[in-house]
């Protein structure tokens, strides 16, 4: 079974700063998709970032960038220029890309809690 | 909608009592979950609709948790005899389609606390 690590469970960061979270994860398999979500207050997870492990090139999105190590099976999220609206739960996920098998659950993290500070 | 709705938003049951929380995809999206996040905890699998196959319950954590989708759409997850343990944030998500590269859509989930 494929299990997703979270080791910060708090971190935080000044405003307009750069942080950065960190996401181990394990698995056999050598086809699947990483995911970062984060979740404000209002409990509702939202996508941040997705990444396909066939893909060698990080994805980014706006501030929001990935370091993906295959290898090393770590994924960490850059959040640059900090903003107070970055305040959230964040959670690291694996999804399996055997199709056949069915995996088309999330498995998830314990999630990071991230401060900004004005 | 534009989004997932769930419903009651938070739900306050004593033990032993019966609770139906309820899940309104978006609309279109043919795979619903349904996770549950317990205090200081990630997200827990319980169970995954996919249009009119078999669902996948190998997350349920015990015979009292059930759920059903009904016409392919609104699904209800349902609790008896609620225990203290069971009392989490019950998320339900739908995703477009069967590709797991497809992301999940979550609603804003429903506080359940058994007093």
């Amino acid at each position: 079974a494929q299990t997703v690590t979270q080791s910060q469970p708090e971190m935080s960061v000044q405003e307009a700063e750069t942080v950065t979270l960190s996401c181990t994860y394990d698995t056999s398999e050598s086809d699947y998709y990483l995911f970062w979500y984060k979740q404000p207050p209002s409990r509702q997870m939202i996508l941040v970032i997705r990444q396909e492990a066939y893909k060698q090139q990080n994805a980014t999105e706006n501030r929001f960038s990935v370091n993906f190590q295959k290898a090393a099976k770590s994924f960490s999220l850059k959040i640059s220029d900090s903003q107070l609206g970055d305040a959230a739960m964040y959670f690291c996920a694996y999804r399996s890309g055997d199709t056949l098998a069915g995996s088309y659950q999330l498995t998830f993290g314990k999630g990071t809690k991230l401060s900004v500070i004005p | 909608g534009a989004g997932v709705s769930q419903s009651p938003s938070n739900k306050v049951t004593e033990k032993g009592k019966d609770v139906e929380l309820r899940c309104d995809p978006i609309s279109g999206h043919t795979a619903l979950y349904w996770y549950r996040q317990s205090l200081g905890q990630g997200l827990e699998f319980l169970i995954y609709f996919q249009g009119n196959s078999a669902p996948d319950k190998s997350g349920l954590p015990s015979d009292r948790f059930s759920a059903e989708r009904t016409g392919g759409s609104v699904s209800t997850l349902t609790i008896q005899r609620t225990q203290q343990e069971d009392s989490a944030v019950y998320l339900c998500a739908s995703s477009l389609g069967t590709g797991t590269g497809s992301p999940l859509h979550f609603g804003n989930g429903t506080r359940l606390t058994v007093t």
